[in-house]
């Protein structure tokens, strides 16, 4: 069965470290989205994707940085991680096209604890 | 820029109460409306999508009416069991895909 991955399911790192989270999907989507969960925020958009070679930058993406070098992964990259960085990421994809980006189909998230 | 606002949680009900979960959105455009349930430990999942005004997108005993009149999309379901107890999202896709802050259910036998 298709099915997007992530790794690690969960980090424990040090301010200032560099840090890269993973996103694998076999669906053959060409959308893939980089969103954080935080109490109270809900879910906000860090980067998006809508092929090889595209990123787009989200609600939230001061900090972060995504390269699109394959259809299948888009990993997400903390420069110099910060406290404030402190979150449950989600990677999703879709094969929306067009105006609307279809349903979203998520991971089971990445828990990063920045000390 | 595009928007979602639900209401706030926690939101606790005896088994079988109806519930409504309100959900408004600012949009340029015509964007897709859709609800998304998160269980504990997992990541979101669809629970029902709109595509254009006045459709009613409905699963599991859920529904949503896309009302563009009133920017809105609140969930319902008239009556609720404990499995339901979850997170839920409105969201709303144009561009990209944008999220309302989440309304965790909690179903007491």
């Amino acid at each position: 069965d298709a099915e997007i991955t992530q790794s690690p399911r969960h980090k424990i790192t040090e301010t200032g470290r560099q840090v890269t989270l993973a996103c694998h999907q076999t669906w053959n989507h060409n959308n893939m989205f980089w969103y954080r969960q935080d109490l109270g925020h809900g879910l906000r958009l860090i980067h998006y994707s809508y092929g090889v070679q595209d990123t787009n930058k989200g609600e939230v993406s001061d900090g972060y940085s995504v390269s699109r070098s394959n259809t299948e992964d888009l990993p997400l990259t903390l420069e110099s991680a910060a406290s404030s960085q402190t979150s449950v990421y989600f990677c999703a994809s879709s094969d929306g096209t067009g105006i609307g980006t279809g349903e979203l189909f998520f991971g089971e998230g990445s828990r990063l604890t920045v000390l | 820029g595009n928007s979602v606002t639900q209401m706030e949680g926690p939101v606790t009900l005896s088994e079988e109460a109806f519930l409504t979960i309100n959900c408004t959105y600012t949009a340029t455009g015509y964007p897709s409306l859709f609800w998304y349930v998160q269980y504990p430990g997992e990541g979101l999942q669809l629970l029902l999508k709109a595509t254009k005004a006045d459709d009613k997108g409905s699963n599991k005993g859920f529904e949503a009416t896309y009302r563009k009149e009133t920017t809105s999309f609140h969930l319902e379901k008239g009556s609720v069991q404990v499995s339901d107890s979850a997170v839920y999202f409105c969201a709303l896709s144009y561009n990209d895909m944008r999220f309302g802050a989440g309304t965790r259910l909690t179903v007491k036998p």
